[in-house]
């Protein structure tokens, strides 16, 4: 069974409506995270968390919300989803310990906004 | 301002002979550095990392070098084999204070021929 799962794997939504994607691991690690990946831009932090009652914006915050519903879970809205947030949305985890800089991916959501 | 660049989109090498994937970054407070393999539908994974404290790390067929004062970086895979071929991202992060977020460059899609 993989690590880090997210739910959908793809979704196709309209401009304006509210859409969640969801992730959950069962590796044990405090530290969740949220990157977009466009294409030919690499990944983009959007949000991160480093336990359940810390939640921190990365470099593209604006347009999303999280929540982190417990240590296992961590979701990531779009309030009012427009086409420009069409790409892949990837969770990942890492530890807080000693190798807290290598941090283990999930399968990614391919999100179209039409 | 990408504080992490992959300046080659893309390379192509023959089965058995050497990939050598470069990076460089613009951040000198940048003190750790990663290699992530991404295939297809797939989410990034861990490749191999180094420490500024090192100059080289070592992992079977992978071999990560750091030139500090260059600020450069780059992965050495020999032999190269067909399994290889997939994006491989550079990730940079600082360990000080109380960022340790992974920048990443935008990846360099390595084909590997039979």
């Amino acid at each position: 069974d993989a690590d880090v799962t997210q739910t959908p794997r793809n979704r196709i939504t309209k401009t304006g409506k509210r859409i969640m994607l969801e992730c959950s691991q069962t590796k044990g690690h405090d530290r969740m995270y949220w990157y977009r990946q466009d294409p030919g831009l690499g990944l983009q932090l959007i949000y991160y968390s480093f336990d359940v009652k810390d939640i921190n914006k990365g470099e593209i915050s604006d347009g999303y919300s999280v929540s982190r519903q417990a240590q296992a879970k961590f979701s990531l809205s779009l309030e009012s989803a427009i086409p420009n947030q069409t790409a892949l949305y990837f969770c990942a985890t890492s530890t807080n310990g000693g190798n807290y800089n290598e941090q283990f991916f999930g399968p990614g959501t391919r999100l179209t906004v039409l | 301002d990408q504080q992490v660049k992959q300046n080659s989109p893309s390379l192509s090498v023959q089965e058995g002979r050497i990939s050598i994937l470069n990076c460089d970054y613009t951040n000198s407070m940048f003190d750790y550095f990663l290699w992530y393999k991404k295939y297809p539908a797939e989410g990034p994974t861990f490749l191999i990392s180094i420490s500024s404290i090192k100059d080289k790390n070592e992992d079977g067929r992978f071999t990560v070098f750091l030139n500090k004062s260059a600020k450069h970086l780059s992965l050495h895979i020999v032999p190269s084999q067909p399994g290889d071929s997939a994006v491989y991202f550079c990730a940079a992060s600082e360990s000080g204070g109380s960022n340790y977020k992974l920048t990443f460059g935008k990846g360099t899609l390595l084909t590997v021929n039979p």
